[in-house]
């Protein structure tokens, strides 16, 4: 497509339930990237998707988040046993494989955990 | 450990004036540093990357500036325009040879009319 596509926009879910956030990269894009923006703070790096290599989840705060990417397209990040402090901005960029070429963002799903 | 601050949080400019931006970093080597803009509700948005060989970058209206003795970065706005407000981030690589950027907090530009 001609942008990064995330869906859903926005979501509201009940503490500990699972949710499931979706990317859709920009076509040949190998590179792939979610980050999360809470109010006021910055982006905090999460997971990293390279071609056929296996992923960087250094940047995971739990092991109730995880994320996979088929295909080397679509991603999907899934929270499991959400919590409130999950409440955030979650975005997902790509590249082409190199940063130096600028990260391509969505514009992200709000979660709302209540 | 590694940081990036952006030293303001909200800078306020009126219009037609120059607005300069500074992004600080410790501990990082970084070989490029990157600046977004960021709209409310939107993604980040690609704006500028200047190298580390390189003094000055400029597209249209907008300079960086890289001086890595200083560890800084300076983000200007010429002849500044309301439609310019939005935040502006900066960015590093983690690393050598990581493709992961460090985003800084950004800085809330607003131009007065």
């Amino acid at each position: 497509g001609a942008g990064v596509s995330q869906s859903p926009s926005n979501k509201v879910t009940e503490k500990g339930k699972d949710v499931e956030l979706r990317c859709d990269p920009i076509s040949g894009h190998t590179a792939l990237y979610w980050y999360r923006q809470s109010l006021g703070q910055g982006l905090e790096f999460l997971i990293y998707f390279q071609g056929n290599s296996a992923p960087d989840k250094s940047g995971l705060p739990s092991d109730r988040f995880s994320a996979e990417r088929t295909g080397g397209s679509v991603s999907t990040l899934t929270i499991q046993r959400t919590q409130q402090e999950d409440s955030a901005v979650y975005l997902c960029a790509s590249t082409g494989g190199r940063a130096n070429y600028g990260y391509t963002f969505g514009s992200g799903t709000r979660l709302t955990v209540v | 450990s590694q940081k990036i601050e952006q030293n303001s949080e909200a800078l306020n400019i009126q219009e037609g004036k120059t607005a300069t931006l500074t992004c600080n970093y410790t501990n990082y080597s970084p070989a490029y540093l990157q600046w977004y803009r960021q709209d409310p509700g939107r993604g980040p948005v690609f704006l500028l990357l200047i190298r580390e060989n390189e003094k000055e970058k400029r597209k249209e209206r907008l300079k960086v500036t890289f001086d890595t003795t200083l560890k800084q970065s300076l983000f200007h706005i010429t002849a500044s325009q309301p439609a310019d407000s939005a935040t502006y981030l900066c960015a590093l690589l983690r690393g050598a040879g990581s493709y992961q950027l460090t985003f800084g907090k950004g800085t809330k530009l607003s131009v007065i009319p």
